[in-house]
């Protein structure tokens, strides 16, 4: 079966930095999504993991683990239009999603 | 236009009734998917497709049937809708196959917002 565990929810201050974690135990492994979501709409693309190491993409990092089973998602320079959902999704060529981690960019 | 569309965007129906979900997609990719999302429950596999030929159930595929009509269509029944079928659905492709890119990924529909009463 598929464990993928992420926080619920994480508050921030504008301009602040915060990492959201993703640990998981799944039964196969070829890489590791970030998603994030603003409420009512599609998920889209930030990151894609397949080595272990960090990965950075402007104020958007994402860094993985294999051996551990872990990754993170670091939003650098919050920003308002940063607040929503952030899925974290294992790849074992299909997706199995965490419940996602709402986060919550306050002035 | 957007590459991968859905019909409808919302839906209320009653209990018992056959509601059909239509996915079509622009972006030439062999493999779709139907996901449902639920509050605090994250986006549940209900059934995928990596070709015309080829279906597979997800881990929630109880109650839902699909029909893959062509490579740009999948479709997603409810043959008798139950009310903890209401959920936000969302169909989504993939073309894994042509490598690992920033691009090749899911792409996500817009979303049905399903409530069955």
């Amino acid at each position: 079966g598929q464990n993928i565990d992420q926080p619920t929810e994480m508050t921030a201050t504008e301009g602040a930095i915060v990492q959201i974690n993703c640990t998981y135990q799944t039964s196969g492994f070829n890489g590791l999504f970030w998603y994030q979501q603003h409420a009512g709409e599609a998920p889209t693309f930030l990151s894609y993991n397949v080595l272990d190491g960090l990965e950075e993409k402007g104020r958007f990092s994402s860094f993985l683990s294999r051996s551990k089973g872990y990754s993170y998602l670091l939003l650098k320079e919050l920003q308002m239009k940063d607040s929503a959902s952030y899925l974290c999704a294992v790849d074992d060529y299909k997706l199995s999603f965490g419940a996602g981690t709402t986060v919550t960019v306050r002035a | 236009d957007a590459d991968v569309t859905q019909t409808p965007r919302n839906r209320i129906t009653k209990t018992g009734k056959r509601i059909m979900l239509e996915c079509s997609q622009t972006k030439g990719h062999d493999r779709m998917y139907w996901y449902r999302q639920d509050p605090g429950l994250g986006l549940r596999l209900i059934y995928y497709s990596f070709d015309v030929k080829d279906i597979n159930k997800g881990e929630i595929s109880d109650g839902y049937s699909v029909s893959r009509q062509a490579q740009a269509k999948f479709s997603l029944s409810l043959e008798s809708a139950i009310p903890n079928q209401t959920a936000l659905y969302f169909c989504a492709t993939s073309d894994l196959d042509r490598g690992w890119d920033s691009t090749d990924t899911q792409y996500f529909g817009p979303g049905t917002r399903l409530t069955v009463l």
